[in-house]
């Protein structure tokens, strides 16, 4: 079946950083893949995707390649601020039916 | 576009009591909408597949007289935990899909719902 693995977190940097948060996945074909984030006390807001190889996506400064000869799509960002702190879930679907699988999550904490 | 709302945020009732929970997509018809389930520093897992005018589709394990789900517009998904116990006490999210020009297919997600069964 499909699957999404994500480094566990929590990830804690100081503002300005470079982030990366690694995710790779597990499925038959060409699934799309995404990055969603969660703020505290709130549901997940899309951050970015992708729907074939080499694609990237980006948002925010948040950006992620879909890499079919490694099933990845690690999230990076090289400047984070102390608002970027949140839980980060990747994610994919194939596509009948858009089921999405989602990965652990990773929690990232970011300090001034 | 494509906000997702659910109502209510934050819902405490008794131990017994069936509870409603309400999702809107504001400003596109979804003919999909889902429900997932999260608990406190978790993942989030999927319920069901609420399909307009037909029965949902309830993933494994989720019992379905449990967890009713109603899709009677394009618009709106109801969720009701009926005899809620405490063990049912967790954060309730639905998500829309939404279909774009090109085939591409992204779901947009509500605020959540927490619940707490006292």
């Amino acid at each position: 079946g499909n699957s999404v693995t994500q480094m566990e977190g929590p990830v804690t940097l100081s503002e300005e950083a470079f982030l990366t948060i690694n995710c790779t996945y597990t499925a038959t074909g060409y699934p799309s893949l995404f990055w969603y984030v969660q703020y505290p006390g709130e549901g997940l807001q899309l951050l970015l995707k992708a729907t074939k190889a080499d694609d990237k996506g980006s948002n925010k400064g948040f950006e992620a390649t879909y890499r079919k000869e490694t099933t990845s799509f690690h999230l990076e960002k090289g400047s984070v601020q102390v608002s970027d702190s949140a839980v980060y879930f990747c994610a994919l679907s194939k596509a009948a039916g858009n089921k999405l699988t989602f990965g652990g999550g990773t929690r990232v904490l970011v300090k001034p | 576009g494509a906000v997702v709302s659910q109502h209510p945020s934050r819902v405490i009732c008794k131990s017994g009591t069936s509870v409603k929970i309400e999702c809107r997509s504001l400003d596109f018809q979804a003919t999909t909408m889902f429900w997932y389930r999260q608990f406190p520093k978790q993942s989030l897992m999927l319920m069901a597949t609420s399909n307009e005018g037909s029965k949902a589709t309830y993933e494994q394990g989720v019992e379905k007289d449990k967890f009713l789900i109603n899709h009677a517009s394009l618009t709106l998904s109801t969720l009701t935990v009926t005899s809620a116990h405490p063990e049912d006490s967790s954060f309730y999210i639905c998500s829309a899909r939404v279909v774009a020009g090109g085939g591409t297919d992204t779901q947009y997600f509500g605020p959540g719902t927490r619940l707490t069964v006292l």
